[in-house]
């Protein structure tokens, strides 16, 4: 366990509804990520951050942006929400020191997001 | 980008076998690692290893950086090891991981 916890855990919304998901860590790891698990597409990175107010785009960012403005709480946030967004959304920690290479990622518990 | 490919996609085992996983890469890695996702949806970091072997308990590990695989192995497999097993790989300094999309196992008593 790498104190990593999000919110919600579960969420129903309609389209074109914003939605925001967080996720938080207690033990002030540099390095946060955003992906969503797909049937068939495995885990793909949506934003990560480097540390405060630093993020950068993943593989599948179009449709969400992210903000970090405390080390350690990380932001999702589907301005509209699609249908093509429903997903199970995880946060994951890396406990890396060395510049921009990743170390060891321990994930959070996951949020079930459907869009209506 | 870097393509990732795990195999089997599915396998199914009696209680007590032993089983070897896949995972190829198409590039120079510097970190790969080995994450089990139980039916409950948890994923954990089983290993961190972007090369040579490792072992815990019973699975281990081994990565042949310059062949560009690396293989996973249960030995006297457990019905809580059923779930699904992901590769992940980073290539070059980018801070990002690029997953496989997976293999299923599922052990049976």
């Amino acid at each position: 366990d790498a104190g990593i916890t999000q919110s919600p855990r579960h969420k129903v919304t309609e389209t074109g509804t914003p939605v925001t998901l967080r996720c938080h860590q207690t033990e002030n790891h540099r390095y946060m990520y955003w992906y969503r698990q797909d049937p068939g597409h495995g885990l793909r990175l949506i934003h990560y951050s480097y540390g405060v107010k630093d993020t950068d785009k993943g593989e599948v960012s179009d449709g969400y942006s992210v903000s970090r403005s405390k080390t350690e709480d990380f932001l999702l946030t589907l301005e509209s929400a699609t249908s093509s967004q429903t997903s199970v959304y995880f946060c994951a920690i890396s406990e890396s020191d060395r510049g921009y290479l990743t170390d060891t990622q321990y994930f959070g518990p996951g949020t079930r997001l459907t869009v209506l | 980008g870097i393509q990732v490919e795990q195999s089997p996609p599915d396998l199914i085992l009696q209680e007590g076998a032993n089983s070897t996983l896949r995972c190829n890469f198409s590039d120079s890695v510097n970190n790969l690692q080995w994450f089990h996702q139980n039916p409950w949806g948890q994923l954990i970091n089983l290993f961190y290893i972007p090369s040579g072997t490792k072992q815990n308990g019973r699975l281990s590990a081994t990565t042949v950086a310059t062949e560009r695989y690396s293989l996973l192995y249960i030995s006297s497999s457990q019905t809580t090891d059923s779930g699904v097993y992901f590769c992940a790989v980073e290539s070059g300094a980018n801070s990002k991981l690029t997953f496989g999309k997976g293999i299923t196992l599922s052990v049976r008593p």
